[in-house]
């Protein structure tokens, strides 16, 4: 089945330290997506991708870096800059009629 | 900028009765329109969608939405609401003028009661 998948589903990161959010799709989708997800609130957009080797800041990026040097792969890393990363996060691809498929999260929590 | 507008913060509906999420949507040309479903600890899941055709859409788990040109509107609707329904739903507008992204609304929670 295609789809995205995010790993790990849930992540731990101590004080001052970067972790890496996995997102990999099998859809043959050209553009995807991060968005960060607070209790109670809706979806803050982080980072994009409309190509491989091209992404774009979104509304939050600050604090957070990505790459994409594959087309399947939109990896996520959270900085020590990002001084309150605790949050669920949300990656999604783009198909060709514009809806998004999403993958099922990953939970950060600061330890 | 296109934006979608969810008024309601949250929605009770008793088991059985229909349930209505509402949308106002602002847009330059034509709208493509989206409606998702969050439950707890998962991603989103795609409902339905409106881009051109009939005003009323099907979509999964017998959801269906109207849209509504003169009110811009997109309202959500089901018959017989289920307990099961109660999740968090979200509507979304493509932004032609922003990479062709989705703007999100802010979500509205739905909470059927037995």
């Amino acid at each position: 089945d295609g789809g995205i998948t995010q790993s790990p589903k849930y992540l731990f990161r101590k004080e001052g330290q970067n972790v890496t959010l996995s997102c990999e799709q099998n859809l043959n989708h050209d553009a995807m997506y991060w968005y960060r997800q607070d209790p109670g609130q809706g979806l803050r957009l982080i980072y994009y991708s409309q190509i491989v080797n091209d992404f774009q800041k979104g509304d939050i990026a600050e604090g957070y870096s990505v790459s994409r040097e594959k087309k399947e792969s939109f990896p996520l890393t959270v900085t020590s800059a990002q001084k309150n990363p605790t949050a669920f996060y949300l990656c999604a691809s783009r198909a060709n009629n514009y809806g998004y498929t999403f993958g099922s999260g990953t939970r950060l929590t600061v330890v | 900028a296109q934006s979608v507008a969810q008024p309601e913060d949250q929605v009770n509906v008793a088991e059985g009765n229909p349930l209505t999420v509402k949308c106002t949507y602002s847009v330059s040309g034509n709208p493509y329109l989206f409606w998702y479903v969050q439950y707890p600890n998962r991603g989103l899941q795609f409902l339905l969608k409106y881009i051109t055709g009939d005003n009323l859409v099907k979509g999964s788990y017998g959801f269906e939405a109207e849209f509504n040109k003169s009110q811009t509107s997109f309202h959500l609707k089901k018959p017989s609401a289920l307990v099961s329904d109660s999740a968090l739903y979200f509507c979304a507008v493509r932004d032609p003028y922003g990479n062709n992204r989705l703007a999100f609304g802010k979500g509205n929670q739905v909470v059927v009661i037995p």
